[in-house]
């Protein structure tokens, strides 16, 4: 059973960086036809793909955000963690990671997200 | 990144079908990428639907009913997921998406509500 799940902070204050890691299971980080993204949802507004990662390394990221992010993996550990700098109040969001199928290229199995609020 | 339109929401009645559409901006042509689909309802993460490029290239996601289908308007740019007969448990939000150049781009989703 594919399964994967967000964990991190609840809250972080303005400026700080959020570090996020998701820990999948049913699936390794080394097939080459899987890969994991980060999506998030502001509270009732829609769904934002951030980020993902594949097997081989290979990254990609929001155009809007990618100075502020950063996404890698640890195999060994089954983890894909996803920093974001300088959160602000309009990051305010649940995190959700999903598992990249490949050709054709989706997310097909997510987990339940995990809800950031920043704040002072 | 490229913007994909959705109607805020859309209504039918138990029985009948819904006609969800996905526009895409004119500088993307529809007929050029996989549309996927995903519904969510309050509370739970995106369930992934179906995707659709045409009929001959079209893939159901694992136990999502034969009455969730995928078609394009070409003459609309547009993709569309067609839901028929419509039951109670319907009724959520849905969002398209595209996988343009190594990145993702999700709608800003129907709420279909089922009356």
């Amino acid at each position: 059973q594919v399964t994967l799940k967000e964990s991190g902070p609840v809250l972080v204050k303005p400026t700080e960086t959020l570090t996020l890691t998701c820990t999948v299971s049913g699936f390794s980080l080394s097939n080459a036809r899987m890969g994991v993204s980060w999506i998030r949802q502001p509270p009732g507004k829609a769904l934002e793909w951030l980020a993902h990662i594949f097997s081989n390394d290979e990254k990609s990221y929001s155009t809007s955000l990618k100075s502020r992010l950063t996404i890698s993996k640890d195999t060994s550990k089954s983890q894909v963690v996803l920093t974001m700098t300088n959160m602000g109040p309009v990051d305010t969001a649940t995190y959700y990671c999903a598992r990249i199928l490949t050709i054709p290229y989706y997310m097909d199995v997510w987990g339940k997200g995990t809800t950031v609020t920043v704040s002072s | 990144q490229p913007v994909l339109t959705q109607p805020p929401s859309s209504s039918a009645s138990p029985g009948e079908s819904a006609r969800l559409t996905c526009t895409l901006p004119s500088d993307i042509n529809v007929g050029s990428y996989n549309i996927y689909w995903y519904q969510q309802k309050p509370g739970s993460p995106p369930r992934y639907l179906l995707y659709y490029y045409s009929d001959s290239d079209k893939g159901q996601g694992s136990g999502v009913p034969s009455r969730f289908s995928g078609s394009k308007d070409a003459s609309a740019n547009t993709g569309i997921l067609l839901i028929s007969g419509l039951q109670s448990e319907d009724e959520a939000d849905y969002y398209c998406m595209i996988w343009p150049s190594n990145t993702v781009v999700f709608g800003g989703g129907t709420k279909l509500t089922v009356l």
